[in-house]
């Protein structure tokens, strides 16, 4: 069974930093691709960020509205992959999921509260 | 960025209705869509990829249709179960964009 666990979602202050995890299971991690998506409370998806597989050499590709804070990367001996965020905003505040769009494979999300 | 423009934001219909939501792109962008259901309190399921190729297990009711820069997903008898928020997502290019979302509801 196919299962992707995140964590490591916090109340943040700020200008602080988190780092989000996503355990796979059921699937090769290096095989596949792997989506951040993430949905402010009671407002829509939006896409953030992908690690391509190791076909296409893990390269990663960002939205705007993250470029140059988040990073994404990972931890093939661990089957996981990491969401490090910098210079958290009010506005980053939401629900995060990992996924692999392509798959239609969804974790259940981990929540991040950013605020003074 | 591709902005992708969902409408109607929201809708009500009755069960049995026939129901359809528009999703324009900014640009072309060829068959690269999907769209998504996510009920209350759940994670996004895909119900439409490639534009109009329906997802194993998701019924039939459920169809999508266009390319370029109009799509349309249409529930051709609206169930129970349906009553959801519907994105679409555009794969072309980078940065991927969802629409704002369509939410269906009871009326």
């Amino acid at each position: 069974e196919v299962q992707l666990v995140e964590s490591g979602g916090d109340l943040v202050q700020p200008g602080g930093s988190l780092r989000l995890s996503c355990a796979v299971s059921g699937f090769t991690l290096s095989d596949h691709s792997i989506d951040w998506v993430r949905q402010a409370p009671g407002k829509g998806l939006e896409w953030i960020g992908r690690t391509r597989d190791r076909a296409n050499s893990y390269t990663t590709e960002y939205a705007a509205s993250v470029k140059g804070r988040f990073i994404i990367s990972r931890d093939a001996s661990k089957s996981s992959l990491y969401l490090q965020m910098n210079s958290l905003r009010t506005e980053d505040t939401a629900l995060y999921y990992c996924t692999a769009l392509i798959d239609d494979y969804w974790g259940q999300g981990t929540l991040v509260t950013v605020s003074s | 960025d591709i902005q992708m423009t969902q409408s109607p934001s929201a809708m009500s219909a009755s069960v049995g209705d026939r129901v359809t939501i528009t999703c324009r792109a900014s640009q072309a962008i060829s068959s690269s869509l999907a769209w998504f259901q996510q009920r209350p309190g759940k994670v996004p399921k895909r119900l439409i990829y490639d534009a109009s190729y329906l997802e194993s297990g998701v019924p039939s009711r459920f169809s999508g249709s266009g390319s370029g820069t109009e799509f349309t997903l249409t529930i051709s008898s609206l169930q129970p179960e349906d009553f959801a928020t519907y994105y679409c997502l555009q794969h072309y290019i980078y940065p991927r964009t969802f629409g704002q979302g369509t939410k269906v509801e009871i009326k």
